[in-house]
């Protein structure tokens, strides 16, 4: 099956640095990739909408200058969190769409395993 | 109205019983339908997608009702290792929307 690789898994830094995220389809093309980001006991929280060869599109109230998505190969897109700051702290996790099953006619969501930032 | 709603939970259930899931979604044009299960400090992992005539997949059973725009999730004879946080998955227009995930306890 589809297997998205995500790196690094965990990262501590410090306030005013900035962080980069890789998400890397192994075994597949994916044209698109979502970043998410999840906070302790919520839900996912889609960030941004990254296509291959151009802009990515960001969620209502995500700041762009600031959690910057590159996605520059059809396997590859990176997030880089810009300046970090304690309250970007949080559960970070890319996801590609790949194909399901067959007779299912839908594309299915791959993730990879996340990544967990902790800004001091 | 959130695009996909999902009873938080959390579900206590005993060994061996049996649990559903409901999962209602506002947009009538949605496409495709999943159920991802989600461990603690994990990623959420595709457990089935939801066919318009229903599947099952040994002990998990997943329905579409599009006229009620509900999908749900049965899961027969619970084990320990169920307990996890399961998440309805609605497909429309280029984007995945995530319900806020049902949590799981199944108890010895």
């Amino acid at each position: 099956g589809a297997v998205v690789s995500q790196h690094p898994s965990r990262v501590i830094c410090k306030s005013g640095t900035s962080v980069k995220i890789e998400c890397r389809s192994l075994d597949f093309q994916a044209t698109t990739m979502f970043w998410y980001r999840q906070f302790p006991k919520q839900s996912l929280m889609l960030m941004a909408t990254s296509n291959e060869g151009s802009k990515a599109t960001y969620e209502q109230g995500v700041e762009k200058d600031k959690f910057l998505i590159n996605h520059a190969s059809l396997t590859l897109s990176t997030l880089t969190v810009t300046s970090a700051h304690p309250e970007d702290s949080s559960f970070y996790i890319c996801s590609a769409r790949g194909y399901g099953d067959p007779g299912s006619g839908a594309n299915v969501l791959t993730f990879g395993a996340g990544s967990r930032l902790t800004v001091l | 109205r959130k695009e996909v709603e999902q009873d938080p939970g959390p579900f206590n259930v005993p060994e061996g019983a049996t649990v559903a899931f409901n999962c209602t979604y506002s947009n009538s044009a949605s496409q495709s339908f999943f159920w991802y299960r989600q461990d603690c400090r994990k990623e959420p992992k595709l457990l089935m997608s939801v066919y318009s005539s229903g599947n099952e997949d040994g002990r998990f059973t997943a329905q579409l009702n599009r006229a009620s725009q509900y999908i749900s999730l049965l899961i027969r004879d619970s084990k320990l290792s169920d307990s996890a946080t399961y998440l309805c998955v609605v497909y429309n227009f280029n984007k995945f929307y995530f319900g806020s995930g049902t949590k799981l306890n199944v108890k010895p």
